[in-house]
């Protein structure tokens, strides 16, 4: 089956660690995108990348980092310097990076910060 | 820029009776045009998007919406809604980001329908 892979569903970190979600896609595409989820706000983008070894900082990157070492993967890292980590994060890929282009999404991860 | 407005964040309804999700975006540049459907804690699913051409779009489960230029509107209607259509509905808007280049997706706040026996 084709899809996109989030791990894991839950996370649960102490202030102040980092910690890095997992992201991988066989869908065979190019662009890759994480977003974050908060209630009552909508989506808001971090970061997106529109091919590999390339990534661009999105609405909210401050306190976030991302590699696109490969096609199928882009694993994002909340560090400390996220001042409000708790949410709920997706992440998603399209084809390619025209407006047209359907993002399909994962089924998320939840980080807690205890 | 770009935006997009879902005014209303809860819709009650009953099951069978009709509904509209209301969505108002503004862009610049060419618009596309996209519902998508999340259910809780899951990711969001395409319900249904518009590109170019008819401006009424259908998706596979009885939801439609219409592109609207001159009111910018692209709401989402049901005839007759079920109990499995509970859910949160976002509308999203997609234009190219200036810097950085690509495209971006700008998503409304949601529109959380509750069906109702």
């Amino acid at each position: 089956d084709g899809g996109i892979t989030q791990s894991p569903k839950y996370l649960f970190r102490k202030e102040g660690q980092n910690v890095t979600l997992s992201c991988e896609q066989n869908l065979n595409h190019d662009a890759m995108y994480w977003y974050r989820q908060d209630p009552g706000q909508g989506l808001r983008l971090i970061y997106y990348s529109q091919i590999v070894n390339d990534f661009q900082k999105g609405d909210i990157a401050e306190g976030y980092s991302v590699s696109r070492e490969k096609k199928e993967s882009f694993p994002l890292t909340v560090t400390s310097a996220q001042k409000n980590p708790t949410a709920f994060y997706l992440c998603a890929s399209s084809i390619r990076d025209r407006g047209s282009d359907t993002q399909y999404f994962g089924p998320g991860t939840r980080l807690t910060v205890l | 820029a770009q935006s997009v407005t879902q005014l209303d964040s809860q819709v009650p309804v009953f099951e069978e009776a009709p509904v509209e999700l209301r969505c108002n975006y503004s862009s610049s540049v060419s618009v596309y045009l996209f519902w998508y459907v999340q259910y809780p804690n899951q990711g969001l699913q395409l319900l249904l998007k518009y590109l170019s051409g008819s401006t009424l779009v259908e998706s596979i489960n009885g939801f439609e919406a219409e592109f609207n230029k001159s009111q910018t509107s692209f709401h989402l209607r049901k005839p007759s809604v079920h109990i499995s259509d509970t859910a949160e509905y976002f509308c999203a808007v997609s234009g190219y980001i200036l810097t950085g280049g690509g495209n971006k997706l700008t998503f409304g706040t949601g529109t959380q329908l509750k069906v109702e026996l």
